[in-house]
């Protein structure tokens, strides 16, 4: 099973600085990783698939780089509905989806 | 545009089953092109994918809940379904359905979420 970890756990910023957030695989996913964004009392919403692509309706300041296995979310410049709680999501194993454990962006 | 709903009992016996169905609107299930999957989330916890179905009927489930866990999904309703059996309180959670477009390996669009509470 491929296992996800996120770094940091928390991470405590402002409105308007940047934001990096890491997904790290235990094996190999290609670009196989999405990241989704989840506010309290809502279901996740899709940011970023194939490690990089911006889904639809999803704001410039989010981009997502990274292969094999170390991935990174960036928020260029965070506004004050993007304090959240933030995971990434593997397929690599296809059908097969394993979620990391989350990091949540909170105000500093 | 497509929307998912989840329905079904909030509350579940100890050993028995939980059963749960997400109408989709706004588009149809047997258009093809999207695996229609559940996913839950544990109180204050991580998300789990549970399993998928294909309008086809073709299915795939979690390794770990495979033994419990059945899909099935009726075009004719725009429906898809969950049996999980023999539930404990581990089973807890809010559950999810959600698609995802093939080639994209990622779920573009979730339902609310139904919190299931498994207790006596």
């Amino acid at each position: 099973e491929i296992v996800l970890t996120q770094s940091p756990a928390t991470l405590s910023l402002s409105p308007g600085e940047r934001a990096t957030l890491s997904c790290r695989a235990s094996q190999s996913v290609s670009s196989y990783l999405a990241w989704y964004q989840q506010k309290p009392g809502q279901a996740p919403r899709l940011l970023i698939y194939d490690a990089s692509n911006r889904a639809t309706g999803i704001p410039a300041r989010f981009s997502g780089s990274g292969s094999g296995t170390d991935f990174t979310l960036t928020i260029s410049s965070l506004e004050p509905e993007d304090f959240a709680v933030y995971y990434c999501q593997q397929r690599s194993n296809w059908p097969i989806f394993t979620f990391g454990p989350g990091t949540k962006v909170d105000i500093k | 545009q497509v929307q998912l709903q989840e329905s079904g009992p909030g509350l579940v016996k100890p050993s028995q089953t939980l059963s749960l169905t997400c109408t989709v609107s706004g588009g149809s299930i047997s258009s093809g092109g999207y695996y229609w999957s559940w996913i839950r989330q544990h109180p204050g916890k991580g998300l789990e994918w549970i399993g998928y179905i294909y309008y086809s009927g073709s299915t795939y489930y979690n390794p770990s809940l495979k033994s419990r866990v059945t899909i099935s999904v009726d075009t004719s309703k725009n429906q898809f379904s969950l049996k999980l059996s023999s539930v404990t309180a581990a089973d807890t959670a809010v559950y999810y359905c959600a698609r995802e477009e093939q080639n994209h390996d990622a779920f573009d669009i979730w339902g609310q979420g139904t919190m299931v509470t498994v207790s006596s």
